[in-house]
């Protein structure tokens, strides 16, 4: 399994300001996707982080929004852009195992409040 | 990724069984099942997968019935620990490079 870090694990920022998010794994891996959890809701794939190329993002974020980085396999950071109070969300950052099931690790999470 | 439904909320006692069944009737051939859990303030924790009849960990049961349009998922003796959100996902995951859709979950609810 791998070990995921995110920094910060949670920040208060206002509107109109920027954050960037750091995931650092403790192991090399070949995909890394960020994710959005508004509050009380499921998790929506934000992009896949892509090493050595742009980020996929999914259908309603843009990298101007979401800037993502993934400078070699063990580490991304996702950029928060212009932030309004809908931003207030839950990014989680997570990898694909190796293993048969190629089942998800997920970091612990940066809790956002935009005010 | 196939859609799946699942109950929004189940309550339950400490010592029970409690089965959690998710609906995925447009299932394809290649997807397979996999389940997660995820805590207040956790990202989700992969639990089990399983692609037919009967998968068994030292944390749960996965049943799938022979048309696979549904799975159940079973928590043996419950715990208060056990509350969380229980989220049921379908897809071909190997060729989909491992990114899920997730649904909107079970909240799991344990009393003492």
């Amino acid at each position: 399994s791998a070990v995921i870090s995110q920094k910060p694990s949670r920040d208060i920022c206002q509107r109109g300001t920027s954050l960037t998010i750091q995931c650092q794994v403790d192991s090399q891996v070949t995909m890394m996707f960020w994710y959005r959890q508004q509050p009380g809701q499921s998790l929506t794939l934000i992009a896949t982080a892509n090493q050595g190329s742009e980020a996929t993002y999914e259908s309603g974020f843009v990298i101007d929004k979401f800037p993502i980085s993934r400078p070699n396999l063990t580490f991304s950071t996702l950029t928060v852009s212009n932030m309004s109070p809908e931003d207030s969300s839950i990014y989680l950052c997570s990898v694909a195992g190796s293993g048969v099931n190629y089942e998800q690790y997920f970091g612990p999470g940066t809790r956002l409040t935009v005010t | 990724l196939a859609k799946t439904t699942q109950p929004i909320s189940m309550d339950s006692y400490e010592g029970q069984e409690v089965n959690i069944t998710c609906s995925h009737n447009n299932i394809a051939t290649n997807d397979y099942i996999t389940w997660y859990q995820q805590f207040p303030s956790q990202g989700p924790r992969f639990i089990i997968q399983g692609y037919k009849t009967k998968v068994t960990n030292e944390v749960a049961s996965l049943f799938i019935p022979a048309d696979r349009k549904s799975s159940t998922l079973s928590l043996p003796r419950v715990s208060l620990s056990d509350t969380a959100v229980y989220y049921c996902l379908v897809g071909d995951f190997r060729t989909n490079a491992g990114k899920s859709t997730f649904g909107d979950g079970t909240t799991l609810t344990v009393k003492p």
